[in-house]
């Protein structure tokens, strides 16, 4: 059975930093893209960052870049995003799934909030 | 980016009765390859979203009949011929070709 369980979330004040892990199983992790996807509070999807199978290539949403890095480690199937400098804004539940949407976590919810 | 407005946003359908939703992009989905990468989700009340549809008109594994999907270029619809009490949720529309990926704003569809 595939498995994605995102952890990492929490409660942090506003420039804080956080990292969410993603943990893969049931499926060949290092063969897939992965995405985080984030749904704030009531709202809609938004896409934030995607990492190729063998983690060479990432690329993220104007609204996160610079600030968040997308990582994986295919030894551990498990992605990451380290997100640093955080505001109110990205307060969020936030996903992990693989390649276009096939699957999905359970979701991290992270609040910035002082 | 790519703009995919969805309408309508609210959808009250009786048990039993079709349900269609459309997806519009503001550019074209069609890739180099001769694909369509218009993909949509449902979202149910609390869960994490899952995919119904991709490339258009393809059924992920085990997505009951009921639910189609149709199209090309930048106009798209999703169907469900008889709606069920399960059917409720959010929908979805998503492109994945122009980065970054977009979404649609959701339909939400209730029960009358």
């Amino acid at each position: 059975e595939v498995q994605l369980v995102e952890s990492g979330g929490d409660l942090v004040q506003p420039g804080g930093s956080l990292r969410l892990s993603c943990a893969a199983s049931g499926f060949t992790f290092s063969n897939y893209w992965m995405h985080w996807v984030r749904q704030a509070p009531g709202k809609g999807l938004v896409l934030i960052s995607r990492i190729n199978p063998d983690g060479s290539f990432t690329v993220n949403a104007d609204s996160v870049k610079g600030r968040f890095t997308v990582s994986r480690d295919n030894a551990k199937n498990t992605l990451y995003l380290q997100m640093n400098s955080l505001v109110v804004e990205d307060t969020a539940v936030y996903y992990c799934a693989s390649d276009v949407g096939i699957n999905w976590g359970q979701g991290t919810m992270v609040t910035v909030s002082s | 980016d790519a703009v995919l407005t969805q309408s309508p946003l609210s959808l009250p359908v009786t048990l039993g009765q079709p349900a269609s939703i459309s997806c519009r992009s503001s550019q074209s989905l069609v890739y180099s390859d001769g694909n369509t990468y218009l993909f949509w989700f449902q979202q149910r009340p609390g869960q994490s979203p899952r995919r119904l549809i991709y490339r258009v008109s393809y059924r992920d594994s085990g997505v009951p009949d009921r639910f189609s999907g149709s199209g090309s270029g930048t106009d798209f619809t999703l169907n469900i011929n008889r709606v069920e009490a399960e059917d409720v949720g959010v929908y979805y529309c998503m492109q994945s070709i122009h980065w970054p990926y977009t979404f649609g704003q959701g339909t939400k569809l209730e029960i009358k």
